[in-house]
């Protein structure tokens, strides 16, 4: 059974710097397997839509949101089962809810989904 | 701004059929699957359709999808009170970046 859990801070001051820890367990991101697996980012503003951020494969290969790729960083630590999204400079616009989810792809890149998804971590921004 | 365009609401009262569209381009829906998740108030999303019709396991067959050129919709029959929730559609970009992720803005599908 996959899970997925996110972890870190409730608050956060502006310009400071975001670090949220996916813990996840029930798959493995090293690169001995050969299925195209990958743990993504995703945030919910409060009231408003779903926003990709980021998304790191088993093999390494990173995928960052256009608009948000200066200030993204995601990493894997596969020994420990965790995934690492960095967001530098953050501002109150920037208040969410933050998901990360596993991807397991198809037959490409980009033909599978976010099929198991974590319960989200509230990150308020704010002096 | 989202990269796939769905309406913001739509409704619907119990046991009617209600559909759900979901617009991109050549670049995402025109060349990618298409997935579907339903967000319950107060809830994760959950996967509700992947590779533009397929349901995973547990998913009632009430729920179906089809995606034709750079559109999607997504079709809920015999409308329950509990499928009040937020719909988004997903799909990958080619366009930009070697391939990047793409929300819809959501829908909020209400029951009457």
């Amino acid at each position: 059974q996959i899970t997925l859990k996110e972890s870190g801070p409730t608050l956060v001051k502006p310009t400071q710097t975001l670090t949220l820890t996916c813990t996840f367990s029930g798959f493995s991101l090293s690169t001995d397997v050969v299925d195209i697996v990958g743990v993504g980012w995703i945030r919910q503003p409060p009231g408003k839509a779903l926003e990709w951020l980021a998304l790191i494969y088993r093999n390494d290969d990173k995928r960052y949101s256009p608009s948000l790729k200066s200030r993204l960083t995601i990493t894997k630590d596969t020994s420990k089962k965790q995934v690492v999204l960095t967001m530098a400079d953050m501002d109150p616009v920037d208040t969410a809810t933050y998901y990360c989810a596993h991807r397991r792809e198809g037959y490409s890149y980009g033909s599978g989904a976010f099929d198991i998804w974590g319960q989200g971590t509230m990150v308020t921004v704010a002096s | 701004q989202s990269v796939l365009t769905q309406p913001p609401s739509a409704s619907g009262t119990p046991g009617q059929m209600v559909t759900i569209s979901c617009s991109g381009s050549r670049s995402n829906i025109g060349s990618a699957t298409v997935n579907w998740y339903q967000q319950l108030p107060g809830t994760a999303p959950k996967l509700l359709i992947y590779s533009n019709s397929q349901r995973p396991s547990g998913v009632p067959d009430r729920f179906s999808a089809s995606k034709s050129g750079t559109s999607a919709s997504l079709a809920i029959s015999g409308l329950q009170s509990e499928d009040e929730a937020d719909y988004y559609c997903e799909a990958w970009d080619e366009s930009l970046h070697g391939g990047v992720f793409g929300f819809g803005g959501g829908t909020k599908l209400t029951v009457l």
